[in-house]
């Protein structure tokens, strides 16, 4: 268990519809980080929040969107799903803004979703 | 563009055997290089986190050398074991626009059988 708790696991969705992920960082950590890894890609960065607010963005389409909220703990909002967007999700989270150079990130388990 | 190359896409060697992944980075300006290893269907779990001025760091049976100068690592796995079949991911780290940024490699899938 590396600490980083991603919900759900699995979600399957039909087109067009919205999801959210959750995911709550390693305690002590403030940063998170949402990447997706489309099958045989590497990891896509989207989205950075730090301590609450947003701090870096990747290439994060319109139609998703991300918080964190006080306690920590982030939602990655995805809307008007499409095929494309199946893939996997991590969330990951360190301590430092820009991660920590002696430990690094820590990723979750991911979540899978397959659009229908 | 910063973009992050791995080689070779693919890897089967038999139980016991070394083998060498390669990375190649144009990322700039360099932060840091990782390695990580991510079992399918899991998050990536980090090896090794190296730094500018570093040119080998080990952990157990996972050695990654880095060339800044030529902007080459590589992760040499000796001995290799059923439990390495994984895919191994060069990860560089960089700053640009106040903030930290990584750039992944899309990995080297590694089947290692008995």
């Amino acid at each position: 268990d590396s600490g980083v708790t991603q919900t759900p696991k699995h979600l399957i969705t039909a087109t067009g519809q919205r999801v959210t992920l959750r995911c709550s960082p390693r305690s002590g950590d403030l940063s998170v980080y949402w990447y997706q890894q489309s099958l045989d890609q590497g990891l896509q960065f989207l989205i950075q929040y730090y301590n609450g607010e947003e701090r870096a963005k990747g290439n994060i389409l319109e139609r998703f969107s991300a918080q964190q909220f006080p306690d920590l703990h982030s939602e990655l909002n995805l809307s008007s799903l499409e095929l494309g967007d199946s893939a996997l999700y991590f969330c990951a989270s360190s301590r430092q803004p820009h991660g920590d150079a002696n430990y690094g990130y820590t990723f979750g388990s991911g979540t899978r979703l397959t659009v229908v | 563009k910063n973009q992050v190359e791995q080689s070779p896409q693919s890897l089967i060697i038999l139980e016991g055997k070394n083998c060498t992944l390669q990375c190649n980075y144009t990322v700039s300006p360099f932060s840091n290089l990782r390695w990580y290893k991510q079992d399918t269907g899991r998050g990536p779990v980090s090896l090794t986190i190296m730094t500018f001025s570093e040119n080998t760091k080990s952990n157990g049976r996972y050695t990654a050398t880095l060339d800044a100068d030529t902007k080459q690592s590589s992760l040499h796995i000796t001995a290799s074991q059923l439990s390495d079949s994984a895919s191994y991911i060069c990860v560089v780290s960089h700053s640009g626009a106040g903030s930290y940024q990584l750039t992944f490699g899309k990995g080297t899938k590694l089947s290692v059988i008995p």
